[in-house]
């Protein structure tokens, strides 16, 4: 099983710029997150899907916008990129609510 | 919202030594998870405790509950280069989604 998978897993974008990350899960789990990770400040909750249908906002969503496309994908979209924007950006999946969470390996993002 | 503090934030150990990594909230938790995260990799669930007072071993990690559920510890014995990376805390609060601590790097003096 290849798990939690995200494209790309580098990007390079200009200010203003628009891009989707992308994020897949074989393991037929409901829920489903995106989480950015910066350094000093541990990894925080853009916005999540508990199911398929469902997209609710995190601690950090402005600038984001999400797409619950079916129960196996997980969008992350940006459509203005500004340079606090910088990160890393993980995806991951859980079975339901308190389950532990699978991650994927990122897409490092800089925004110039 | 809700906080999770991690300290230290920075452990420097020779190898063989011990290291502990503590987490602590002001409010009561549904539950802990710690997750591990090698440099240059992605954070991978090590365990998840619920139970006031809980302990759990994985070998030579000894992970601990607060018996009023607002802390937790992870105890490695004899720390190996294998030990090299970011450790953190997750808690849960109530209902609500995981709240994340800032991590704990560790790196090993060989």
């Amino acid at each position: 099983n290849a798990g939690v998978t995200q494209t790309p897993k580098f990007q390079v974008l200009k200010t203003g710029q628009s891009m989707t990350l992308q994020c897949a899960q074989d393991m037929n789990h409901n829920s489903m997150y995106w989480y950015r990770q910066d350094p000093g400040m541990g990894l925080r909750l853009i916005y999540y899907s508990a199911s398929e249908g469902t997209t609710d906002k995190g601690e950090v969503p402005n600038g984001y916008n999400v797409s619950r496309l079916n129960k196996r994908e997980f969008s992350l979209r940006l459509e203005s990129a500004a340079p606090s924007q910088t990160s890393v950006y993980f995806c991951a999946s859980e079975i339901q609510g308190t389950s532990p969470l699978h991650f994927g390996n990122g897409t490092r993002l800089t925004v110039t | 919202g809700q906080q999770v503090m991690q300290i230290p934030q920075y452990q420097h150990v020779q190898e063989g030594e011990d290291f502990t990594t503590y987490c602590n909230s002001s409010t009561t938790l549904s539950n802990i998870q710690w997750y591990k995260q090698r440099p240059g990799g992605h954070p991978v669930f090590l365990i998840q405790l619920v139970k006031s007072g809980e302990v759990k071993k994985q070998k030579r990690l000894t992970f601990q509950f607060g018996e009023a559920k607002k802390n937790s510890s992870l105890h490695i014995t004899a720390t190996q280069t294998t030990d090299v990376g970011t450790y953190f805390c997750a808690g849960i609060f109530g209902n609500e989604k995981l709240t994340f601590g800032t991590g704990t790097r560790l790196t090993i003096i060989p």
